[in-house]
């Protein structure tokens, strides 16, 4: 199975900071034929279901503000929110969809100070 | 717009089955594999089930394979997921969720508890 490791586990930033959080895949997330990483970050809010914020590592979802940027390739993942807001206080998990069994990093939550 | 409307959960016994369905609305439904995924109560998510477009393959973890079976009924637009022998660890909110490689939509979730 394909081990996905989120860190940190939490950070707490000021509303306008940016912020980093990364995530590790135990193998390549990068299929070869067509240079795609099988990443995916999502967000959860308190008390809702997840919300897709951006596939194969770096494509935005329609709809999705542009401070939520995604990066990496390989193994190394990054999602960066250039701006933090109050309403980005959520958990963000990484998947990856590589192969199965689909696996999920543990999430990391932001807390807005 | 793209709905997911998960019903069937509640409280059971360590043992016993219970059958969650998931309502879709808004997309061709023939057209997409679909997903179920759980989240423990205060804990992170789980992949637990996907269907193909017809429901010809199916795909589960070690986790829950022989004991839960995804299935789908494309004249109705719904997904379903069966669940026997349920244990403890099985206590979760289990979302419906659509598959275009990734979850691109899910479902409000529906609660399981498992208890005695």
């Amino acid at each position: 199975d394909i081990v996905m490791t989120q860190t940190p586990s939490s950070q707490a930033v000021s509303a306008g900071e940016k912020v980093t959080m990364s995530c590790k895949s135990s193998q390549s997330l990068l299929y070869s034929e067509n240079k795609k990483n099988y990443l995916a970050w999502y967000q959860q809010k308190p008390g809702q279901s997840p919300k897709l914020l951006i596939s194969w590592a770096s494509t935005r979802e329609s709809g999705v503000p542009d401070r939520f940027i995604g990066s990496g390739s390989g193994t190394d993942f990054t999602l960066t929110i250039s701006s933090v807001q109050a309403e980005d206080l959520a958990v963000y998990y990484c998947e990856q969809y590589y192969d199965t069994p689909l696996t999920f990093g543990s999430g990391t939550k932001l807390e807005i100070k | 717009e793209v709905q997911l409307v998960e019903s069937g959960g509640g409280l059971v016994q360590p043992g016993r089955s219970l059958k969650l369905s998931c309502a879709a609305s808004g997309f061709t439904f023939s057209n997409y594999y679909m997903a179920w995924v759980r989240q423990a109560p205060k804990k992170g998510l789980e992949w637990v089930a996907t269907i193909s477009t017809s429901g010809s393959r199916t795909y589960y973890p070690d986790s829950v394979k022989g004991r839960f079976t995804i299935s789908r009924d494309n004249a109705k637009s719904s997904l379903y997921l069966q669940m026997n022998s349920l244990k403890s660890e099985d206590t979760a909110t289990y979302y419906c969720a659509r598959l275009a490689y990734y979850f691109d939509y899910w479902g409000q979730g529906v609660m399981v508890t498992v208890s005695s």
